[in-house]
């Protein structure tokens, strides 16, 4: 099973919609998780933490599943510039701690 | 409010040829990376210096060297390019290894030809 794992999509949505998407981990020690954005051709960028009790930064919502170990990135009213992939990031503790990306959501927003 | 810094932004090489690849941050952070990403495809991790004075290799290390010169730089070598070296490079740095997030700069869109 892989450290981190995320449906590659792509997910199309319309403009307006709320659009979610998981982010699966398999070590359950781990601690913190992020979602980063990535446009095409360009770098990374952090979009927001993901905390114990969920939070929230305007029309996104991010939530931890510790039971379950994901964590979910919802969208509320989407927009045409939201269209982008998305990365969960997540530290993985194996002796050592190290943050691990996944491999990406592709998120289309069309009007 | 630079950030990560990377140059140069694009190079194209010859197979063969070498290069270094400059990464600089102003952010104090302790730790930096190296990333290649292929198209469609994922970030991987090619180096990586948790605290000044440290290196360690990555996923895919092969066919690069780096260089921790000091807090705020950290620099790829390509000693000998190959076609399959044809990538977009990140360089990012984060306050430290395990938990904290990483920043990156903007990249370095290199072609071997």
């Amino acid at each position: 099973r892989k450290e981190v794992e995320q449906d590659p999509g792509p997910f199309n949505v319309p403009e307006g919609a709320t659009v979610a998407f998981n982010c699966t981990y398999s070590n359950s020690a781990s601690q913190s998780f992020f979602w980063y954005r990535q446009d095409c051709r360009k770098e990374p960028k952090l979009l927001m933490s993901v905390y114990s009790s969920g939070n929230e930064d305007g029309r996104f919502t991010a939530q931890l599943n510790r039971a379950s170990q994901y964590i979910s990135l919802l969208i509320r009213d989407s927009k045409l510039s939201d269209s982008a992939t998305y990365l969960c990031v997540v530290n993985v503790i194996q002796g050592a701690q190290k943050l691990v990306f996944g491999q990406g959501t592709r998120l289309t927003i069309n009007p | 409010n630079a950030g990560v810094t990377q140059t140069p932004k694009f190079q194209v090489l010859k197979t063969g040829q070498s290069m270094t690849l400059q990464c600089a941050q102003d952010m104090n952070h302790n730790s930096m990376y190296w990333y290649r990403q292929d198209p469609g495809m994922g970030l991987r991790l090619i180096y990586y210096s948790a605290s000044e004075g440290t290196t360690d290799k990555g996923e895919v290390p092969n066919g690069y060297n780096v260089s921790r010169l000091n807090k705020r730089e950290f620099s790829l070598r390509l000693e000998s390019a190959a076609p399959s070296q044809t990538s977009v490079y990140f360089c990012a740095s984060s306050a430290d290894y395990s938990n904290q997030p990483q920043h990156f700069g903007d990249g370095t869109r290199l072609s071997i030809l």
